[in-house]
């Protein structure tokens, strides 16, 4: 079993409309979560970070994460083309060495 | 600042193959690492490094050496080249160990391996 599980998609929406993308992880011992976003031939570019659990808002980007549940979440409002690309989750412990483990990334694309 | 660079950008290489991929960064980081990304894979670190002269080696290391002589440069080497090492590589750099969540990316290599 993969330590991190996300649709791949594809997903595509009409300009304007909320995305949720979401990932879903094995190991109790994931305190730091992450989302990262990568453009076509790109490196990914790190979109948002949580610790633990909660919520955290930053602009359009909501991200949520449910320990619980062993579940994180990505909400954009108001989605424009730009925001077409890969997103991909990460988590890891936090420990020394602090190996991160990654989603296999969903792709979006917003259509005008 | 230049960030994270790599080189070359694309490579192609025959089986058995030696090479090494570059990487530096300007951000005076302490935690360097490298991925590859395969289709339907998603990142997978090869090796990381927690500072001048440490390294350790992560998820799939096999293939593959580094070795990390200065804080700036994190090459990466491969030592006889296989089909299955055919995949885009990234070089990541963060400032802190602990707190290496804000992972700098450069922008890859690809590498194909016939």
């Amino acid at each position: 079993q993969k330590e991190v599980e996300q649709d791949p998609g594809p997903l595509s929406v009409p300009e304007g409309a909320i995305v949720s993308l979401n990932c879903t992880y094995s190991n109790s011992a994931f305190q730091y979560f992450m989302w990262y976003r990568q453009y076509s031939r790109k490196g990914p570019e790190l979109l948002m970070y949580t610790y633990s659990s909660g919520n955290k808002e930053d602009g359009r980007f909501t991200a949520q994460v449910d320990k619980s549940s062993k579940y994180i979440s990505l909400f954009i409002r108001d989605s424009q083309p730009s925001d077409s690309a890969t997103y991909l989750c990460a988590m890891s412990a936090g420990n020394t060495g602090n190996q991160f483990y990654f989603g296999t990334g969903t792709s979006l694309t917003v259509i005008p | 600042n230049a960030g994270v660079t790599q080189t070359p950008k694309f490579q192609v290489l025959k089986t058995g193959q030696s090479m090494t991929l570059q990487c530096a960064q300007d951000m005076n980081h302490e935690y360097m690492s490298w991925y590859r990304q395969d289709p339907g894979m998603g990142l997978r670190l090869i090796h990381y490094s927690v500072g001048a002269g440490i390294t350790d080696q992560g998820e799939v290391p096999n293939g593959y050496n580094v070795s990390r002589s200065t804080t700036e440069d994190f090459p990466l080497r491969l030592l006889s080249a296989a089909p299955s090492q055919t995949s885009v590589y990234f070089c990541a750099s963060s400032r802190y160990r602990l707190s290496s969540y804000e992972q700098y990316f450069g922008p890859g290599t690809r590498l194909t391996v016939t």
